[in-house]
């Protein structure tokens, strides 16, 4: 069960669009549309953003948008805000009823 | 509201044991899966385990397979994590997190996401 892979860190100004990387393999990202993205303020208790690849909870934005291409799901942040600025996990059902996480990716708003 | 509440963190000694709660409120908790996740020091999200909304199934990662168990007691919404064999390794906040469990005809599908998260406990493992 090895972690997906995230860039550690991704940065942007305010209002610019970044998009965060998910790699996986055929065994879970590639196989599975159950991936779902996690905004990590230090401190507080992680939360939900994305799910299925690409739907949203209520309650969260519109600039967040996921999708995915073969083992690569990916998170989409349009309109950079200050207070977007946390750590993203990717997280990724596999074939051994399991969930897997990615490293972490630190967004920065510059 | 819906919430999640983890408790029985603490420090112990490498090779013992120790029990994490997690009480549940605002929701019917036998409709949802459950599972624990972790973060060590300076690490990223680690997932932990599952248990079926019944109770019926239990799976595990590889890094505690064999050394911890997940329960739980719907009757008093409780969501538990009996830890042994502790290792320097499992120092981490350990959270208890909803599965977005959905129901079809009657049957429930799981994995869907982690959609609802306690604030975590601390566990240190070290001499």
């Amino acid at each position: 069960q090895s972690a997906l892979t995230q860039p550690a860190s991704v940065s942007g100004s305010p209002g610019q669009s970044i998009t965060i990387s998910c790699t996986g393999t055929s065994s879970d990202v590639g196989s599975s549309n159950l991936v779902s993205w996690y905004q990590h303020h230090p401190g507080k208790a992680p939360k939900l953003m994305i799910y299925e690849v690409t739907k949203r909870p209520s309650g969260v934005s519109n600039r967040f948008s996921g999708s995915k291409s073969g083992n690569t799901a990916s998170l989409t942040i349009s309109g950079l805000q200050a207070e977007d600025e946390a750590d993203y996990y990717c997280c990724s059902y596999a074939s051994i009823s399991a969930l897997i996480f990615g490293g972490g990716t630190k967004v920065t708003v510059l | 509201q819906v919430q999640l509440v983890e408790s029985g963190g603490g420090v112990v000694q490498p090779g013992r044991s120790l029990r994490l709660t997690c009480a549940v409120s605002g929701f019917t908790s036998n409709t949802y899966a459950m599972h624990w996740v972790r973060q060590a020091p300076g690490k990223g999200l680690e997932w932990v385990a599952v248990i079926w909304h019944d109770g019926t199934e239990q799976h595990y990662a590889d890094s505690v397979k064999g050394r911890f168990t997940i329960s739980r007691d719907n009757s008093s919404d409780a969501l538990y994590l009996q830890m042994n064999s502790l290792r320097a390794e499992d120092t981490a906040i350990y959270y208890c997190a909803r599965d977005k469990s959905v129901w079809v005809f009657g049957v429930p599908y799981f994995y869907y996401g982690l959609d609802v998260w306690g604030q975590g406990t601390t566990v240190t493992v070290s001499s």
